[in-house]
């Protein structure tokens, strides 16, 4: 079974500071990796997603995300946050064979002006 | 052209009551799912169905039937509500099996509130 931990589940940052959000996964099988974002009172929206080949994705809004196999890990980042950012990320991980998407339990992003 | 719509968006009702809420997609996809969405933002699978037949049925009460009339539509009917169904509710579909890879889309959400 497939599982994802994201630490802090509330993120504040700077308006043009780095965005870095930490994603790690569990998975028996090689992983399908993805970022959603939610933003208030809407459904998930993909950001990225990572399923063979390069290892740095890269999204819509400015956003990328490195996998990391060694460090079964990835993490979410963007250069420069911007006000219309501040939202709820999750990571979700599926694994071949296995049809669940399991989700993280999201990070909240407040962006501070 | 809404990809994933669901309706209602809102819900209101009090316990024991029995309700549904509809989901359609206009993708074309084969698989559809529900998920429900805690007060803390805990998204969990409840149900996923492929080509209209049900895959993935979760430890979700039997209060909770979902129903698939073709491949385009995926309803969730609730019986004798309970407190502890007050949730946002998701639809999502994609076009093939999360264990291909595939990403989901995601309906708006039906936020249930049970009095």
């Amino acid at each position: 079974a497939q599982s994802v931990t994201q630490l802090g589940s509330h993120v504040s940052v700077s308006e043009g500071a780095l965005v870095l959000l930490r994603c790690n996964y569990s998975s028996s099988v090689p992983p399908y990796l993805f970022w959603y974002v939610q933003y208030p009172n809407q459904g998930l929206q993909l950001l990225l997603k990572y399923t063979t080949g390069a290892t740095l994705v890269k999204g819509i809004n400015g956003f990328e995300a490195e996998f990391k196999k060694s460090e079964t890990s990835f993490h979410l980042t963007k250069p420069s946050a911007h006000m219309s950012d501040a939202a709820e990320y999750f990571c979700a991980v599926s694994g071949r064979g296995n049809n669940r998407l399991a989700f993280g339990k999201g990070n909240q992003v407040v962006v501070i002006p | 052209d809404t990809a994933v719509s669901q309706t209602p968006k809102y819900l209101v009702t009090q316990m024991g009551n029995d309700k549904s809420i509809k989901c359609e997609q206009n993708l074309g996809h084969d698989t559809m799912y529900w998920y429900k969405q805690d007060s803390k933002k805990f998204l969990k699978i409840m149900f996923s169905y492929n080509n209209k037949e049900l895959i993935i049925n979760e430890t979700v009460p039997n209060r909770f039937s979902p129903k698939s009339p073709d491949k385009a539509h995926l309803n969730l009917h609730i019986n004798s509500l309970e407190l502890g169904d007050s949730a946002v509710y998701f639809c999502a579909s994609s076009q093939g099996l999360a264990g291909g890879g595939y990403e989901q889309y995601f309906g708006p959400g039906t936020r249930l509130t049970v009095t």
